[in-house]
């Protein structure tokens, strides 16, 4: 497989526990953010996304927390599977659909 | 089914060849980008297109070309790659409007000696 990101922060979870994947942005004037998955070998995969007028939003066992104080957006799974083994960004919507993303976490499942 | 299609999936070039990687998609999205993806530096913007004939660059356009003839292509050129242009290379298409998310291709890895 690839490796996207040989110092990425890891997150190893048990099988069967709850995932929070946390991510701090930039820009205060962002509107929209959302949450990509990206598996080893193929490109980034939407998950779930959220407007700046809501802080909070529920997907099929992800929950997306939006914290605009302090500027901190989080990735709840619930439940976490071997498939969700992957590596994690949070994106904001910079000006012109322009997305300015995170670093990535990767996030590792122990069976 | 809804895609982003990119081609070469893997090229290994060498200094001064020019090199076209194609992007297609067949979601009728009107807003079209490039990123390239470094470990440590995240997805970073290479160009991007609003619409037919409207590009303009992104965080990091020297030494690429783009072209956006019609909706459904936007080619990324690379006329003189160097070696600093090894990398992973992600095409993404959105509609853009209230939910400006944008799909990704499944990349291109270049390799330039």
């Amino acid at each position: 497989g690839e490796s996207v990101g040989l110092h990425l922060p890891t997150l190893s979870v048990q099988e069967g526990d709850n995932s929070i994947i946390n991510c701090a942005y930039s820009n205060s004037a962002s509107d929209y953010f959302i949450w990509y998955k990206q598996e080893s070998g193929k490109g980034p995969q939407f998950i779930i996304d959220i407007r700046s007028n809501m802080d909070k939003r529920q997907g099929q066992r992800v929950t997306v927390l939006l914290n605009k104080t302090v500027k901190h957006l989080s990735l709840q799974i619930a439940a976490t599977q071997p498939g969700d083994s992957a590596v994690y960004f949070c994106a904001q919507e910079d000006s012109s659909y322009k997305l300015i993303f995170g670093s990535g976490t990767r996030l590792l499942v122990r069976p | 089914e809804a895609q982003v299609t990119q081609n070469p999936r893997y090229l290994i070039t060498v200094t001064g060849k020019k090199l076209t990687v194609t992007c297609s998609q067949n979601m009728n999205h009107e807003y079209m980008s490039w990123y390239r993806q470094d470990p440590g530096l995240g997805l970073r913007q290479i160009y991007y297109s609003m619409n037919v004939e409207v590009t303009d660059k992104g965080d990091v356009p020297e030494g690429y070309k783009v072209s956006r003839k019609e909706k459904r292509n936007f080619p990324l050129i690379l006329e003189s790659p160097s070696p600093n242009q090894t990398s992973l290379y992600f095409c993404a298409s959105s509609s853009g409007g209230v939910s400006p998310k944008q799909y990704f291709g499944p990349g291109t890895r270049l390799t330039v000696t």
